[in-house]
């Protein structure tokens, strides 16, 4: 299996412009996850899905975040409009099964707003 | 406080030496816990998950759980340089949670 994959790798806009983040589970996963890393708060978890329905999306830090699973081999996560202190790497992760359950990481997507 | 609290080091270790890494949690419900090792630059990657209470081996690595004092940890026996890396502890309950992570630093 490939993995998780997150598209872009690094990413470089200015402030007030959208953002959006990519990710492809690995296939058979009923979960997924969006975190975000800093230095400052490290691993946050942003919003969960069960089979493609947002459960959990408590850990979103405003209204200007929002994500979507449209099928159960893609998800995105947008930022409108960004702000230089969204800058951080996301992580999407994926797992068989609910919290006891390993996650699997993608390679993550660093996010720069300037 | 957090859910799920580390030292964030950072820890030195002479190679060859065990590593000690712990981790302490609030959350009495917490069922499972995972260590994460994450290379700079990278994303983290699974080392071991303990449920019970008691000890895990997995070659170098042993995990360590007490529900009763609600403290987990993992030793490295025989660090090695390529052991370097922030080590993130888990929790999971109803939710998930990650430490901030201690990072190791092995000394050839």
């Amino acid at each position: 299996d490939a993995g998780v994959i997150q598209s872009p790798r690094h990413e470089v806009t200015e402030m007030g412009q959208e953002v959006t983040l990519r990710c492809k589970p690995i296939s058979g996963h009923d979960y997924l996850f969006w975190y975000r890393q800093t230095m400052m708060r490290g691993l946050e978890l942003l919003i969960y899905f069960n089979n493609n329905v947002p459960i959990d999306d408590s850990g979103m830090p405003e209204d200007r975040f929002s994500a979507k699973m449209p099928n159960a081999s893609f998800s995105t996560l947008k930022i409108q409009p960004s702000e230089p202190r969204d800058s951080a790497v996301y992580f999407c992760a994926s797992s068989r099964l609910a919290f006891g359950d390993t996650q699997y990481f993608g390679p993550g997507t660093r996010l720069t707003v300037l | 406080q957090k859910e799920v609290e580390q030292n964030s080091g950072p820890l030195s270790v002479p190679e060859g030496a065990i590593a000690s890494l712990n981790c302490t949690y609030s959350d009495r419900g917490s069922q499972s816990f995972f260590w994460y090792r994450q290379y700079s630059g990278k994303s983290p990657e699974l080392i071991m998950f303990i449920y019970s209470n008691g000890d895990k081996e997995d070659g170098r690595f042993t995990a360590q759980l007490n529900k009763a004092s609600q403290y987990v940890s993992l030793l490295i026996r025989d660090s090695q340089p390529s052991d370097s890396a922030t080590y993130l502890c888990a929790g999971s309950g109803n939710q998930f949670y990650f430490g901030t992570g201690t990072s190791l630093t092995v000394i050839p």
